[in-house]
């Protein structure tokens, strides 16, 4: 069974950029058996799908944040990361990272989710 | 993009009652592509329903999913008082979208 846990700062300055890294046990990022996803839920709201990445590196993103996203893989950590750039008090949310098996479109593993505050 | 519109948006119910909750898309989703989520305070959205209608790994029997094209239904059939949470509907076409949830408060 794949566990994830989130990791990163809990605040981060409007104007900056929000950096969270999933780590991974359980699987490997480096297999072709999934893909490894950010998710974000504002406080109170509901869920929005930031992006995934495949092992070999290919990424899709929301297009309403694509501007600003990085997915990256660091296999020899067995670790996947976010940046998103240019962060307002919007951003603020709780991050999950959450993986879909290979062709399946729905998540079945989640971190239990950072929370990251966007303030001065 | 699909907009996922789920109602209604707070169902209240009493233990052993059974929930129907709706989740209907702005264009026709095809069925391997919706789920639904379950949510409670403080905790991970878990897999509930995939494929419209196949329940994940140790979800209960009485959860089912039905539905298709725009419609889609979750169908709790007889609520014990664990099952009181938010209710997500998710659809994957180019880009994946939740629906805006489902509370489901005891009665």
């Amino acid at each position: 069974q794949v566990q994830l846990q989130e990791s990163g700062p809990g605040l981060v300055k409007p104007s900056e950029t929000l950096s969270l890294t999933c780590t991974v046990s359980g699987g490997s990022v480096s297999s072709g058996t999934y893909y490894w996803s950010w998710i974000r839920q504002p406080p109170g709201k509901g869920l929005e799908w930031i992006g995934n990445i495949y092992f070999i590196g290919s990424t899709k993103y929301n297009p309403s944040l694509k501007s600003r996203v990085t997915i990256s893989v660091d296999m020899s950590k067995n670790q996947f990361s976010l940046k998103l750039r240019s962060v307002t008090a919007a951003d603020t949310a709780v991050y999950y990272c959450a993986s879909a098996f290979y062709g399946d479109p729905h998540f079945v593993y989640w971190g239990q989710g950072t929370l990251v505050t966007v303030s001065s | 993009e699909i907009v996922l519109t789920q109602s209604p948006g707070t169902l209240s119910l009493s233990p052993g009652e059974r929930a129907t909750l709706s989740c209907r898309a702005s264009q026709s989703v095809s069925s391997s592509y919706l789920a639904w989520y379950q949510q409670k305070p403080g905790q991970a959205p878990r897999l509930l329903i995939y494929g419209a209608s196949s329940r994940a790994t140790g979800i209960p029997d009485r959860f089912s999913g039905s539905g298709s094209g725009t419609d889609f239904t979750l169908t709790i059939s007889r609520l014990e008082p664990e099952d009181f949470a938010v209710y997500y509907c998710q659809q994957y076409d180019s880009s994946y979208t939740f629906g805006q949830g489902t509370k489901l408060e005891i009665k």
